[in-house]
């Protein structure tokens, strides 16, 4: 049973518009979203960052948004850049026990940036 | 500074045989973490290393897998008697407790 579910495994953006990314959870134990960005034959690079009592949180281009009474986020990129094209993928963070803060991420959506 | 480092980056090996995948993590993290994303699939966590306590090993998805952590440092996440459905790409993360967790390039197993 997918916890982290990112339903879109791929989006296409013209360069200069808007590419919005979305993920859904069912953990209600979740307090802590982030998004990570993939690029081929790379490990996955931290983008952005929200914890469960803030709806919004905003870094240049990056913007998350968190619902949590509908258990969705979304990741904003404005304006989209032939550079963003990657795999994003959507991670909650909870608590586990002996200071483990494991992740669990969902499938990825592949963002391609037309120019 | 460098980053979390694995190896091999690429391993091919046949199935039955066991392997030994290393990472490097960054110099200071107290924390180590496996993960595993199969085509198609998302991360998968695997195996978390704290310090000196007990590892979570929650994630280990058979008695094949395990993995050490020698002298807080580098880890060895070893599959004991491989099978097709191991082949993956497998990565390690690192960070200071409740910081973000940096990634390494990652493995890619396959097991033929």
């Amino acid at each position: 049973d997918q916890q982290v579910k990112q339903n879109s495994p791929s989006l296409s953006v013209q360069e200069g518009r808007i590419s919005i990314l979305n993920c859904d959870y069912t953990n209600s134990m979740f307090d802590y979203f982030l998004w990570y960005k993939k690029y081929p034959a790379e490990g996955p690079t931290f983008l952005i960052s929200i914890s469960s009592i803030k709806d919004k949180n905003e870094d240049g281009r990056f913007t998350v948004f968190l619902n949590k009474s509908a258990k969705h986020l979304s990741l904003h990129i404005v304006p989209s850049q032939p550079g963003d094209s990657a795999v994003y993928f959507c991670a909650a963070s909870s608590y586990s026990g002996a200071g483990s803060y494991q992740l669990t991420f969902g499938k990825g959506t592949k963002l391609s940036v037309i120019p | 500074g460098a980053g979390v480092s694995q190896s091999p980056s690429n391993k091919v090996t046949e199935k039955g045989k066991d392997v030994e995948l290393r990472c490097d993590p960054i110099s200071g993290h107290t924390a180590l973490y496996w993960y595993r994303q199969s085509l198609g699939q998302g991360l998968e966590f695997l195996i978390y290393f704290q310090g000196n306590s007990a590892p979570d090993k929650s994630g280990l998805p058979s008695d094949r897998f395990s993995a050490e952590r020698t002298g807080g440092s580098v880890s060895t996440l070893t599959i004991q008697r491989t099978q097709q459905e191991d082949s993956a790409v497998y990565l390690c993360a690192s960070n200071r407790l409740m910081d973000t967790q940096y990634f390494g390039p990652g493995t890619r197993l396959t097991v033929l």
